[in-house]
């Protein structure tokens, strides 16, 4: 069954610094995986989609990693800022077409 | 393009009463999922659907729940006799009809039950 682990589950980080996140998931036969953003009593909100056979994206202050065969993605955030304060959510899509979530990591940029 | 369309927002339901959740899909998405989220937990996969198909029903609770999704109108995840426990935000999600396995998901923002 594939599990999905997020480290650390917490961190907090001064404006402007560059952060990474990181998601790991237990079996490796995925066919995207998704970062997302959940603000608190909110809804989620899709930052970056990789697909298996891509190794990263690009959006903005965002790039997303993913090495397949070793069951890990990063997310760096560039240049942190007090509106990037958030969970963040990585997914990854099995073959029975579900997303596995971890339980994410609960960013603080302090102003 | 409105996005994934969830109703109500919040609901506040009686122990041993019914909760009946409402999800429209983007439109061009025939592909809706459910979720729930405990609170300090992670999201859970509950049921996906398609047009009048159960696809997956394997992270439904085997009794009290149920979900479905007609050819015409919204996805529905019904909660019969609601206890305390299925207090969470309940999260639908969405994804195109066409373009199979590696279609990007798009979130709702959820509908928060709370049973007293």
């Amino acid at each position: 069954k594939q599990e999905v682990t997020q480290i650390p589950a917490a961190l907090s980080v001064p404006e402007g610094e560059n952060l990474v996140l990181n998601c790991s998931f237990t079996d490796s036969a995925i066919y995207n995986l998704q970062w997302f953003r959940q603000d608190p009593g909110k809804g989620l909100t899709s930052l970056l989609l990789i697909q298996s056979s891509q190794r990263e994206q690009t959006s903005g202050r965002l790039n997303a990693s993913l090495d397949k065969s070793s069951g890990r993605s990063t997310l760096y955030i560039a240049a942190s800022q007090p509106g990037d304060s958030a969970t963040y959510l990585c997914a990854v899509k099995t073959g029975a077409n579900n997303l596995f979530f971890g339980t994410g990591t609960r960013l603080t940029v302090i102003p | 393009n409105a996005g994934v369309m969830q109703n109500p927002r919040h609901l506040v339901r009686r122990r041993g009463q019914e909760a009946r959740l409402r999800c429209s899909p983007m439109k061009g998405h025939s592909h809706v999922y459910w979720y729930r989220q405990l609170p300090e937990e992670g999201l859970k996969f509950m049921v996906y659907l398609q047009k009048e198909n159960i696809i997956d029903e394997s992270g439904m609770p085997k009794e009290r729940f149920s979900a479905e999704f007609p050819k015409e109108g919204p996805s529905i995840l019904r909660i019969q006799q609601v206890v305390r426990g299925d207090s969470a935000a309940y999260f639908c999600a969405s994804s195109p009809t066409i373009g199979g396995m590696n279609t990007e998901a798009f979130f709702g923002q959820g509908t928060r039950l709370t049973v007293v």
